[in-house]
């Protein structure tokens, strides 16, 4: 099946520091889906993006969708320490597969 | 967005036993899929749960060992059957909206077996 590759596998930070993860395919996705997933919690959507070549913010969190429909990036400014949690990008036609995950620790 | 309840939230079961997890959704979506995610892992594609036909499943599940219904477009069961230890794991509901183009899960079912 498809593989999405994503990383850093994990990111130590100090607070208020930028954070900047990625993911790539070998095949093309129509939608790139970014989610956060704290213990215990089904993940929960940040980002989706629909057009090659958009760009879309939502509050501190930042996300592209790659000109050539393989890749993406999220980019999180100004962390603070409830931004830790699993970070994963996801890419979804008619299923949805997921990036290993990026693990996120902030330190205060 | 999409308001996904999945139950049990949790369950401790005996090996050899099934074990039936349920998902619904407030609203009708196209897309109903299911995951695995053992701890610390990603998410594995079980299987996508089609309404009115059987569920396409992901190489390495299989029917008998997973068996899906979907009745209708707010509704799926995922049975998990003849458990072993190597099936403890989480199971999570997920549902695709708008014409796939946003997806959204359900709390996760944490499955224990013993």
């Amino acid at each position: 099946g498809q593989q999405l590759n994503q990383s850093p596998q994990s990111m130590f930070i100090q607070e208020g520091e930028d954070v900047s993860m990625n993911c790539t395919s070998s095949s093309i996705f129509n939608t790139w889906l970014w989610y956060k997933q704290d213990p215990g919690e089904g993940p929960v959507l940040l980002i989706a993006l629909y057009k090659a070549g958009e760009l879309t913010s939502n509050g501190r969190l930042t996300a592209q969708f790659g000109i050539t429909r393989k890749d993406s990036f999220l980019n999180i400014s100004a962390s603070i320490p409830s931004d830790v949690g699993i970070y994963f990008c996801a890419g979804l036609n008619n299923d949805m597969r997921f990036g290993a995950g990026t693990r996120l620790t902030v330190k205060p | 967005s999409a308001v996904i309840s999945q139950k049990p939230s949790r369950d401790i079961c005996q090996r050899g036993t099934s074990l039936t997890i349920q998902c619904q959704v407030d609203s009708q979506v196209t897309m109903m899929f299911w995951y695995r995610q053992q701890p610390g892992q990603s998410l594995t594609l079980i299987a996508t749960a089609n309404q009115g036909s059987e569920a396409t499943y992901e190489s390495g599940f299989v029917i008998d060992k997973f068996p899906i219904s979907r009745p209708n477009l707010t509704f799926s069961t995922l049975t998990v059957s003849n458990m072993s230890p190597e099936d403890s794991s989480i199971y999570l509901c997920s549902v695709a909206v708008t014409g796939n183009t946003e997806a959204f899960f359900g709390q996760g079912t944490r499955l224990t077996v013993v």
